[in-house]
């Protein structure tokens, strides 16, 4: 199992551009989460799928964020246009049954917007 | 409105010695309590948790108590070794829902 796999590790982009986030969830699990952490606001979550199908997208911050799971091994999250205030971490998590045994979080993409 | 808090941003301790680190919740709902641990450039870790229906739940070196009356959980490490210096992140959620709400986090050093 080679865990929840996100991608790139690191992103250093302009003011304006497009950011594309990409997770792969461990196999089988059927809920997909996507994070942000920054130092004020701890870790916030942004939007969730369940089978594929997006559940909860409050806390996605403005219509430049956008997420997609085309697929069950599959997400993206898009900013479109970056702007500074979204520099962060990112994570994604994916799960079975959240309950007692919660989520397996990915590494993390850090995405610094210039 | 932060249903899950951590007061303390850092917490410093010996090595050999107890570490506890405490959280404090809001919603009375939460069925399911949970601690992460984070290191640097990694995602969190799943660590510990307990349901709502128990007050101590204990895994090797790691205990979490439950005090409902207070909303309040705590995470003892005996004995802390300086490979437990990491974020901890406290986290809850209610029964059938798939969101966790987790607080700010903790950063442990501990002190060889």
């Amino acid at each position: 199992d080679a865990g929840v796999i996100q991608s790139p590790r690191h992103e250093v982009t302009e003011m304006g551009q497009e950011v594309t986030l990409r997770c792969k969830p461990i196999s089988g699990h059927n809920s997909l989460f996507w994070y942000r952490q920054t130092m004020m606001r701890g870790l916030e979550l942004l939007i969730y799928f369940n089978n594929n199908v997006p559940i909860d997208d409050s806390g996605m911050p403005e219509d430049r964020f956008s997420a997609k799971m085309p697929n069950a091994s599959f997400s993206t999250l898009k900013i479109q246009p970056s702007e500074p205030r979204d520099s962060a971490v990112y994570f994604c998590a994916s799960s079975r049954e959240v309950g007692l045994y919660g989520y397996t979080f990915g590494s993390g993409t850090r995405l610094t917007v210039v | 409105d932060q249903q899950v808090k951590q007061n303390s941003p850092s917490l410093s301790v010996q090595e050999g010695r107890i570490s506890i680190l405490n959280c404090d919740y809001t919603n009375s709902m939460f069925d399911y309590f949970l601690w992460y641990k984070k290191y640097p450039a990694e995602g969190p870790t799943f660590l510990i948790s307990i349901s709502s229906i128990k007050d101590k739940n204990e895994d090797g070196r790691f205990t979490v108590f439950l005090n409902k009356s207070a909303k309040h959980l705590s995470l003892h490490i005996v004995p802390s070794q300086p490979g437990d210096s990491a974020v901890y992140f406290c986290a809850a959620s209610v029964r059938g829902s798939e969101k966790l709400v987790f607080g700010k986090g903790t950063k442990l050093t501990v002190n060889p």
